[in-house]
């Protein structure tokens, strides 16, 4: 069954590092999304993204945060100056365009990441 | 975007069927129910979804009433490995905006 991939599984980092997180959605898959879990809270909408721009952001995707598609395979998510409260779990997910019915989210299985 | 409401947490023994309902009084007449389930650590995983009556595959079945205002996932002879979070979303066919709410936690006992 055909996966979204994500790296690093797990990232420790100062406060104030740049940290980027990378993501492949499935290969026929058009629409890309980034959502975050802090540690026992719900999953949390950041950024959906198609045709290599932001479709649509939450308040949450302030300009410590950027995504782009650079390769064409690859889907990162870039935060600057990462602050404590960045600590979480980030999910990369996409969507196979056209399914009938409502659209369904493939999720991989995260990047976990540690402020300190 | 219409609004669900779920039970917060449910307990179940090993072995009996489990009903989680959700509700969405203001879902639109293009909406599609969706059901997603998180194991710790791991992201949402899509189990199920339904417009009206009865969906049911290998995992999971959706029931749907007349009136569409709510919806129940039955889970049939759950096993340990069956604890985790479930989300209930409901989403218009083609929207992009899918957003989740808190979950049901569905803790399994032995």
């Amino acid at each position: 069954e055909p996966e979204v991939t994500q790296t690093p599984s797990h990232q420790v980092t100062q406060m104030g590092q740049e940290v980027i997180l990378r993501c492949v959605p499935i290969s026929n898959h058009l629409y890309f999304y980034w959502y975050r879990q802090i540690l026992g809270q719900k999953v949390e909408f950041l950024v959906s993204f198609y045709n290599n721009e932001i479709s649509e952001k939450s308040e949450i995707f302030d300009d410590q945060f950027s995504v782009e598609r650079p390769d064409g395979s690859n889907f990162t998510l870039k935060i600057r100056s990462t602050k404590l409260e960045d600590s979480a779990m980030y999910f990369c997910a996409s969507i196979q365009i056209g399914y009938s019915g409502a659209n369904v989210l493939t999720f991989g299985a995260g990047s976990r990441l540690t402020v300190l | 975007l219409a609004k669900t409401t779920q039970p917060i947490s449910m307990d179940s023994y090993e072995g009996q069927e489990v009903n989680i309902t959700c509700s969405h009084n203001n879902i639109a007449t293009n909406d599609y129910i969706t059901w997603y389930q998180q194991f710790p650590s791991q992201g949402p995983r899509f189990i199920i979804q339904g417009y009206k009556t009865k969906v049911t595959n290998e995992v999971a079945s959706l029931f749907i009433p007349a009136d569409r205002k709510s919806s129940t996932l039955s889970l049939p002879r759950v096993s340990l490995s069956d604890t985790a979070v479930y989300y209930c979303l409901v989403t218009g066919a083609g929207s992009y905006q899918l957003t989740f709410g808190k979950g049901t936690k569905l803790s399994v006992i032995p």
